[in-house]
């Protein structure tokens, strides 16, 4: 069974400073990964998603993420943080042979002026 | 319409009571999934359609807990004789082909069982 681990509860950042947070998936092959926020009252956005190829991928909103396989990770990250990505943020992964998505339990961030 | 949309936004049920949530899928949309999110969780998987068939219904956590989607376009989540344990959000999101790999959310609908 595949899962996820977003290992940070809580961040709290600084408006302009960079972010990054941490996701490690448990899956033996190939794994489809996915970052998606969730602001308060919202349903989930898709920010980016890896299936496979240049394991640094673009998102939306100006979000990166990168997929290392000999570490089970796939972080993301944003240079310059600004205060609507004031949200929480949700890792996820999927298969060709699974195609629900399993979700890691969220991290939530803050952005301080 | 232009995302999945879901009603109603919030329902209160008193214990024992049965309710019916909505998903109207993004037109043309094979793959739908319902997903539950307790309060500070991750949502996890329910079940999944593909058309009107419904090939995984793993998640669901009860029997008393059904779902439908009879004409391959809108599905209505059933739970039954509701408990507070069953109190969370839940979430509908859909995807084009089969499989559906990148899925899109609905906005959920906050059940609160008192």
């Amino acid at each position: 069974a595949q899962s996820v681990t977003q290992p940070d509860i809580h961040i709290t950042v600084s408006e302009g400073a960079s972010l990054e947070l941490r996701c490690n998936y448990s899956y033996g092959a190939t794994p489809y990964l996915f970052w998606y926020v969730q602001s308060p009252g919202q349903g989930l956005q898709l920010l980016l998603k890896y299936f496979s190829g240049d394991t640094l991928v673009q998102g939306i909103k100006g979000f990166e993420a990168e997929f290392k396989r000999s570490q089970s990770s796939f972080n993301l990250r944003k240079p310059s943080v600004h205060w609507s990505d004031a949200a929480e943020y949700f890792c996820a992964v999927s298969s060709p042979e699974d195609y629900k998505l399993s979700f890691g339990a969220g991290t939530t961030v803050t952005v301080r002026a | 319409g232009a995302g999945v949309s879901q009603s109603p936004r919030y329902k209160v049920a008193k214990r024992g009571q049965d309710v019916a949530l909505r998903c109207d899928p993004i037109s043309g949309h094979v793959s739908l999934f319902w997903y539950q999110q307790a309060l500070g969780q991750g949502p996890e998987f329910l079940t999944y359609f593909q058309n009107e068939a419904q090939l995984d219904k793993s998640g669901l956590p009860s029997d008393r807990f059904f779902a439908e989607r009879p004409e391959g376009s809108v599905s209505t989540l059933k739970i039954q004789r509701t408990q507070q344990e069953d109190s969370a959000v839940y979430l509908c999101a859909t995807a084009t082909g089969e499989g559906g790999y990148e899925q899109y959310f609905g906005p959920g609908t906050r059940l609160t069982v008192t």
